[in-house]
């Protein structure tokens, strides 16, 4: 069983780039969430996307876009960078769907920094 | 607004001890609670997990507590190893939209000591 995979594994960027962070889901799991962690929190709930589609969204602003692929792997997109952008995002992968709950499993993330 | 707190930034325990991590939840609409462990340079490991509609769950080492009416649930970890040292998060998800949102605690750090 292939597990959660990100790259890359760390990224320098400059205020107003832009930049994109890749995930592939664990097999078998159709639904991948991203995750921002800024140091010392808990990880805050970005967006969702089941199916292709996003179907569930933190509070984040439009800058931040996703993508999910018929192999369900995902991108997350991030325009007009700012400093405060610095962070590890974490992608997680879970099988979804209305049946039971199920856990998300973790990729080990990527270390965005913002200069 | 923090929904999911966990009030103790860090635990030390010994080895061989139980360890016990609290975490205390606002939203009553959170149906289903999770552990995650983290090392440094990784990211979270699932633990275990627990729905709304009991209020123990066991997995070897691993219990978790759930009193809804309190809203707490804690985690026990019977006995302590070195390996056990990370930072725990506790996680609670609800179902809103058809998604299964989930928001995490801040985290607490557990050093178990030899």
């Amino acid at each position: 069983e292939t597990g959660v995979t990100q790259s890359p594994t760390h990224l320098i960027k400059t205020r107003g780039q832009q930049v994109t962070l890749r995930c592939s889901s664990q097999s078998g799991h159709n639904t991948v969430s991203w995750y921002q962690q800024a140091l010392g929190q808990g990880p805050q709930f970005i967006f969702q996307y089941y199916r292709e589609e996003e179907n569930g969204r933190g509070n984040f602003p439009p800058r931040f876009s996703g993508l999910q692929f018929p192999n369900y792997s995902s991108e997350l997109n991030v325009n007009a960078l700012e400093l405060d952008d610095s962070a590890l995002y974490l992608c997680a992968s879970s099988l979804g769907g209305r049946g039971q709950d199920q856990p998300q499993h973790f990729g080990d993330g990527t270390r965005l920094s913002i200069l | 607004d923090q929904q999911v707190k966990q009030n103790s930034p860090s635990l030390s325990v010994q080895e061989g001890r139980i360890s016990i991590l609290n975490c205390d939840y606002t939203n009553s609409m959170f149906d289903y609670f999770l552990w995650y462990k983290k090392y440094p340079a990784e990211g979270p490991t699932f633990l275990i997990s627990i729905s709304s509609i009991k209020d123990k769950n066991e997995d070897g080492r691993f219990t978790v507590f759930l009193n809804k009416s309190a809203k707490h649930l804690s985690l026990h970890i019977v006995p302590s190893q070195p390996g056990d040292s990370a930072v725990y998060f506790c996680a609670a998800s609800a179902r809103s939209g058809g998604y299964q949102k989930v928001t995490f605690g801040t985290g607490t750090k557990l050093q178990v000591i030899p």
